[in-house]
Formats: structure tokens, sequence, C-alpha cells
């Protein structure tokens, strides 16, 4: 089993609809973030998180430590979302690790 | 900022060449990653440096691979000789503090195709 489980692996939707992509982790982690892989392959970061919830835009991340889970969520989706979305987590100790284990991804797609 | 800067954006070369991938990152961030993507394994961290100190090599796949940090201004990874296995596309990313609570910085990629 990966220490890094996303899903679903692929999602498909229409302009304008909610998506939540999920993520779960076996380790305990200091840190999560998210980033977005565009089709022609750059990566951004989009958020780093330790617990609760942040916003950017239309993005929303949760992440709930107790039940090693986050969530990523878009509302009123659009074409430029189209990408695929990674999960990483910085496992602990603290201190000296900034080493982290990626999720496999999850490829979005979003229909005009 | 210009953002984290590599060089080339794709290379291809026969197998047993020597092939260096080059990275600048942003000014005034204090630690390097250099991460390796490929369809069967996805993102891997290769090595990562702090103040242009290497701290954790473990990724790095064997001996054919090295990496330096001469300043804080730039740094190399090396493979030599390259192997067809290798070919995949290499991130250099840059933090400005420890990724408890940097944000990560990411480089184009460098594609590299080993024939």
């Amino acid at each position: 089993k990966n220490e890094v489980e996303q899903s679903p692996q692929n999602l498909t939707a229409q302009e304008g609809e909610f998506i939540t992509i999920n993520c779960s982790y076996s380790v305990g982690i200091s840190a999560l973030h998210w980033l977005q892989q565009h089709p022609g392959g750059g990566i951004v970061s989009l958020f780093m998180l330790s617990s609760g919830k942040k916003k950017h835009g239309r993005l929303i991340a949760t992440i709930n430590i107790q039940e090693k889970h986050s969530s990523l969520h878009i509302t009123a989706s659009h074409p430029r979302d189209s990408a695929v979305y990674i999960c990483a987590v910085r496992s602990l100790p603290n201190f000296g690790n900034e080493k982290l284990t990626f999720g496999t991804g999850t490829r979005l797609t979003i229909i005009p | 900022d210009a953002g984290v800067i590599q060089s080339p954006r794709h290379e291809v070369t026969e197998m047993g060449q020597e092939v260096t991938l080059r990275c600048k990152p942003i000014s005034g961030h204090d630690y390097l990653f250099w991460y390796r993507q490929t369809m069967m394994r996805g993102l891997e961290l290769l090595i990562y440096f702090n103040n242009n100190v290497p701290i954790d090599d473990s990724g790095m796949p064997e001996d054919r691979f090295s990496a330096k940090m001469p300043n804080a201004s730039f740094s190399t990874l090396k493979i030599q000789p390259s192997e067809p296995r290798d070919s995949a596309v290499y991130f250099c990313a840059s933090s400005r503090e420890g990724l408890n609570t940097g944000e990560l910085f990411f480089g184009e990629g460098s594609r590299l195709t080993v024939l």
C-alpha cells in the first residue's frame, strides 16, 4: 500500500460542476501540499497546509489530521482547471526532514 | 523574480553519454530540490540541499548520479554514463524555508531522453 493514495485517478466533469479530489495517507505528517501539473508539464504549488482549511479563489483545501485525509475542492469548475492534481506529504519527524512523498495524481478534465 | 530556471528544457542523448542538468533557484531560497518524474513511479525526490549543503541524497538511484551546489544560485545534476532507464523529466524546485511551512517553487523541468 502506498503511503499516499489519491482518488479518483481520473475525473471528467462538465464546466460549472463542483469538484472534489481526495488524498489519504498512512503516516504521521507535519504538512501536506497540493500541486497542480498542467498539460504542458509545469508544476505549481496550490496549497501547503497542516490543519484546517485554506481557500484561494475557487479552490479550497481541507485537512483532517486525525483521519489522515485531505480534500481539494474546486467550485464552478472551468476547462482551464483541467490538469493533474498531486497530493504530497511531509512526514514526521519535524526536524531535518524535507522529503515529500507524492501521490500518483488525479487527472481532471473539465468539458465545456 | 524570474522563478526557478532549468536548462536544458529538452535533451536527447545516446546511452553512455554524460548528461548535465542545470538549475538556478529563486534568490533567497535556502532549499533546493531535485525531483524525477516518470510514468511508472511518478514524482520522486533525488536529493536536496540546504544552504548549498547536500542533506539527503538517499533518492539518488546509483553512483552514476551526482549533484552539486557550488553556490546559492546554481546547482547541477549529472548522470554519467546515462542509460535508457534514466529517461524522465527532471524537476528542480526551491523553497525559502522547510516544507512544513514553506511553499515549493518548481522549474519548468528538463525532459531527458536516452536512446
